[in-house]
């Protein structure tokens, strides 16, 4: 079982709604959790990471952590097709050497024009 | 703006060959890391080095081998390939620490027949 759980596995929004993202670890080593976007042909880039207990605003998207259930949540408001991409959750360990992230299987976003 | 460059961006081989993936970052990090992407989309770390030294070393096969002339450079090389290393290859590079983010390259895609 993967250590960093992502659902939905897919996820249609029409133009200017909004998208949803949750992420679950089963490790409570995970203490540092970024979400990272793919679109097609590319390479990951990170939105934004969230570090502490709480909402972590950035323009149109807000993470949310919740450290007591090893829980984090991504939303994106007004959505834009050219958000439709591949989104990740990543986790990295607490004193971890050389800094691996552990990923998530990633959740498919279409936005609808 | 892209400031890890891969080299190159599509490679097919023959089962039995040695191929070599190309990797320069230009962001003054000190942490390079080699990813493999499966067909699935699945992200996992395959090696983290950090100023030439090689800090994590997953479970890869052998036949698997990163290089680093110097912090900037990491190159990952292949002997005798085979057809499940048909995968994009990513490489990232971040400042160490397992608080820092990750950058990624474009990656490598490698089909092997």
């Amino acid at each position: 079982q993967q250590k960093v759980q992502q659902s939905p596995e897919s996820l249609s929004v029409p133009e200017g709604g909004m998208a949803s993202f949750n992420c679950t670890s089963s490790d409570r080593n995970f203490q540092y959790f970024w979400w990272y976007r793919q679109h097609s042909g590319e390479g990951p880039k990170a939105l934004m990471s969230i570090f502490s207990d709480g909402d972590k605003k950035e323009g149109r998207f807000t993470a949310h952590l919740n450290k007591a259930s090893l829980h984090v949540s991504l939303h994106i408001r007004d959505s834009q097709p050219s958000d439709s991409a591949l989104y990740f959750c990543a986790a990295s360990e607490l004193n971890n050497a050389g800094a691996k992230l552990t990923f998530g299987g990633g959740t498919r976003l279409t936005v609808r024009p | 703006e892209t400031a890890v460059f891969q080299t190159p961006n599509y490679h097919v081989t023959q089962v039995g060959n040695e191929v070599s993936f190309n990797c320069k970052q230009t962001l003054g990090h000190d942490t390079m890391y080699w990813y493999k992407q499966d067909s699935k989309k699945l992200l996992k770390i395959m090696f983290s080095y950090n100023n030439k030294q090689l800090i994590v070393n997953e479970t890869v096969p052998r036949r698997f081998s990163p290089q680093s002339s110097d912090k900037a450079h990491l190159n990952l090389r292949i002997k005798s390939v085979e057809p499940e290393d048909s995968a994009v290859y990513l490489c990232a590079s971040s400042l160490l620490g397992d608080q820092d983010t990750q950058y990624f390259g474009p990656g490598t895609r490698l089909l092997v027949l």
